[in-house]
């Protein structure tokens, strides 16, 4: 069953600008996970923010959440054509540490 | 270094032919999972262990058959594959407590059943 919602499904910036990518999802959660994947390669984790969290840094990535209207962003500030991936947004709900993940996005970053 | 090996990278099987893909973890980890990835549906949840000898369904378990007679190892057994299990498939492990840790992915294995 899909909890998280990303949104856009692709976004094309150009290097140095920033990133903004949308998580929402439909039940109460525990904490919220962003994973970035680069082609066909494993998923690496980025950050993770608390249910009672709001804002959270790490780097260059800026994660918040909304717990009322269910929804986190993630921002990128300025993106190098590294960060060229497919982003997901996953929730752990639960007590056996499940994580459901959204389908994704895929950002690319122009040089 | 602390890492989740699956084994093998790519696999191309016939149906009906029983396969075993391996997942190692060497972080003392209890929490293990397994999960595949399609387009268009994302990753799914196949199965899960909490802890040695103990299993239970993710939200896709037909078909597939797990084990995890020890902390490191937990295989993901296709014991008749079909052409609609091809597909990319990972496995995961966390801590306990992985609500502060995350997930540590493998480099998963892509199988295509034909």
């Amino acid at each position: 069953s899909q909890q998280g919602e990303e949104d856009p499904q692709a976004l094309s910036i150009q290097e140095g600008e920033n990133a903004t990518m949308n998580c929402s999802y439909k039940t109460s959660i525990n904490n919220l996970q962003w994973y970035r994947q680069n082609s066909g390669r494993g998923l690496v984790h980025l950050i993770l923010i608390r249910s009672n969290e709001r804002e959270k840094h790490s780097g260059r990535l800026r994660v918040t959440l909304d717990t009322s209207k269910k929804s986190s962003s993630l921002l990128i500030t300025a993106s190098r054509a590294a960060d060229t991936a497919s982003y997901f947004c996953a929730t752990d709900a639960g007590a056996n540490s499940k994580l459901t993940f959204g389908k994704g996005i895929t950002l690319s970053v122009r040089p | 270094e602390a890492q989740v090996t699956q084994n093998p990278r790519y696999l191309i099987t016939v149906t009906g032919k029983k396969l075993t893909v391996t997942c190692s973890q060497n972080m003392n980890h209890e929490y293990m999972s397994w999960y595949r990835q399609d387009p268009g549906l994302g990753l799914r949840q196949i199965y899960y262990s909490m802890n040695v000898e103990v299993t239970d369904k993710g939200d896709v378990p037909e078909g597939y058959k797990v084990s995890r007679k020890e902390k490191r190892n937990f295989p993901l057994i296709l014991e008749s594959p079909s052409p609609n299990q091809t597909s990319l498939y990972f496995c995961a492990s966390s801590p306990r407590t992985s609500w502060r840790y995350g997930y540590t992915f493998g480099s998963g294995t892509r199988l295509t059943v034909v």
